[in-house]
């Protein structure tokens, strides 16, 4: 049971925009960076963007991230089929010593 | 290029152990910690354990505490995660990742073994 809530699906036509909410606590997301990770379907999950708001090198500046207090934010403009994937938030926990890393619960984004 | 391969996963029935690696290649291992990461089939991500990549610090999920145990050999440039007791709900794909830092970024990932636990 994952302590960082996500929406289960979002969707929007080509060329619009998203947003995926990643809903935590003061022992996670509000004193730790948070990533988000695509996972197109059949495949390995990828890092899409770390350190709350910096994408790799490869990621388009369609994905954006930003994170305020306990609450994470993924962005997704100009939204192409190719968008079609799971999306996760994640970060690391310390409620509890030593600490765990956790995932969100995932988000289904589907382009209409 | 900087990849991961996980091998060892197979069918195995409940009780029994199994052991998964990870090799690495394209980079200097011992200059990273290592994540193991699993999916059941049609869920989401649950992760498993990270090894600091001197091997000095272990963590992991309360769900595979005392049973798993993660470990490296750096000359081999090889991870391992030894599974024992496994139960019905350890099956699963597991993926091994690179850690970016801080614990807190995993790329890239590997591809993945399954696991299925069943008798």
């Amino acid at each position: 049971q994952s302590v960082l809530t996500q929406p289960p699906s979002v969707s929007a036509a080509p060329g619009q925009k998203v947003t995926i909410s990643c809903s935590g606590s003061s022992s996670n997301i509000g004193n730790n960076y948070v990533s988000w990770y695509q996972q197109l379907p059949g495949t390995a999950p990828k890092l899409l963007i770390y350190d709350n708001n910096m994408r790799p090198s490869g990621i388009p500046d369609r994905f954006s991230g930003s994170k305020s207090g306990t609450s994470a934010t993924l962005g997704i403009t100009g939204l192409q089929t190719g968008d079609e994937a799971d999306y996760y938030c994640g970060t690391w926990d310390s409620s509890l010593i030593p600490g765990l890393y956790v995932f969100g619960t995932g988000t289904k984004v589907t382009v209409l | 290029q900087v990849q991961l391969v996980e091998s060892g996963g197979g069918v195995v029935q409940p009780g029994r152990s199994l052991r998964l690696s990870c090799a690495a290649s394209g980079f200097t291992l011992s200059s990273y910690g290592i994540h193991w990461v699993r999916q059941a089939p049609g869920k989401g991500l649950e992760w498993v354990a990270v090894i600091s990549y001197d091997g000095s610090k272990e963590y992991y999920a309360d769900s595979v505490k005392g049973r798993f145990t993660i470990s490296r050999d750096n000359s081999k440039n090889t991870l391992y995660l030894q599974m024992n007791s496994l139960r019905t709900e350890d099956t699963a794909l597991y993926y091994c990742a690179r850690d970016l830092g801080q614990f807190t970024k995993f790329d890239p990932w590997g591809h993945g073994t399954l696991v299925s636990v069943s008798s």
